[in-house]
């Protein structure tokens, strides 16, 4: 069955890279695409940015200076990475797929400490 | 970017009782290929998010058939018809058809 899983940091300091992960299981990333979304403790959900099945991505208009999303499909990962980052980043991040949001994952929690 | 508009902010309901949510896009949500990527979310307290409604309509696999959604173009409702306990939390509308996509601000659904 299908299945995503966020892993990464959970602590990061403030100006730092964040660096997260998305392993899939029961899809090919050539088939379908994966999202990224976050949510700030007690707040609403945020489109970050997706990676196309043929590899192409979109981001957030507020996001693009900072933001990339890669992936491995050998190894069925997607990959994040978002640098200078400031408190107000401090969410819970989600990997999703373009079925559209059929499936997610748990979520994992990052804290930005200044 | 596209700016999707909910609304009420914050939805009391008894349980039974129907309800229903609007989404309001700022720009038509209608894609050149005909179909329109406006979508609804359901997220229960500490859960991610699930899928409820995709394509404005269509009802995500079991998921409970008093959930509908109607709309087109820029107007959009989900409508619940029956209210149950479990339906409390959090919805999103959120679109796909423009480039980045983005979300509702959320409805929260709670009990009376």
């Amino acid at each position: 069955q299908v299945q995503l899983k966020e892993s990464g940091p959970v602590l990061v300091q403030a100006s730092e890279t964040l660096s997260l992960t998305c392993t899939v299981s029961g899809f090919s990333l050539t088939n379908y695409g994966v999202i990224w979304v976050r949510q700030p403790p007690g707040k609403g959900l945020e489109w970050m940015g997706i990676i196309w099945r043929n590899g192409n991505t979109d981001y957030n208009s507020a996001l693009k200076s900072r933001l990339s999303i890669n992936r491995d499909t050998s190894k069925s990962q997607v990959f994040l990475k978002m640098n200078s980052l400031q408190t107000d980043d401090t969410a819970i991040y989600y990997c999703t797929t373009s079925l559209p949001f059929a499936y997610w994952g748990q979520g994992t929690l990052v804290t930005v400490s200044s | 970017d596209v700016v999707l508009t909910q609304t009420p902010p914050t939805l009391s309901a008894t349980i039974g009782q129907s309800v229903s949510i609007s989404c309001r896009s700022s720009q038509s949500l209608l894609h050149s290929n005909g179909n329109t990527y406006l979508h609804w979310l359901l997220q229960r307290p500490g859960q991610s998010p699930q899928l409820l409604i995709y394509l404005v309509s269509r009802l995500e696999s079991g998921v409970p058939n008093r959930f509908s959604g109607s709309g087109s173009g820029t107007d959009f409702t989900l409508k619940i018809s029956g209210v149950e306990a479990e339906d409390l939390g959090v919805y999103y509308c959120v679109q796909g058809t423009h480039a980045p996509w983005t979300f509702g601000g959320g409805t929260k659904l709670e009990l009376k």
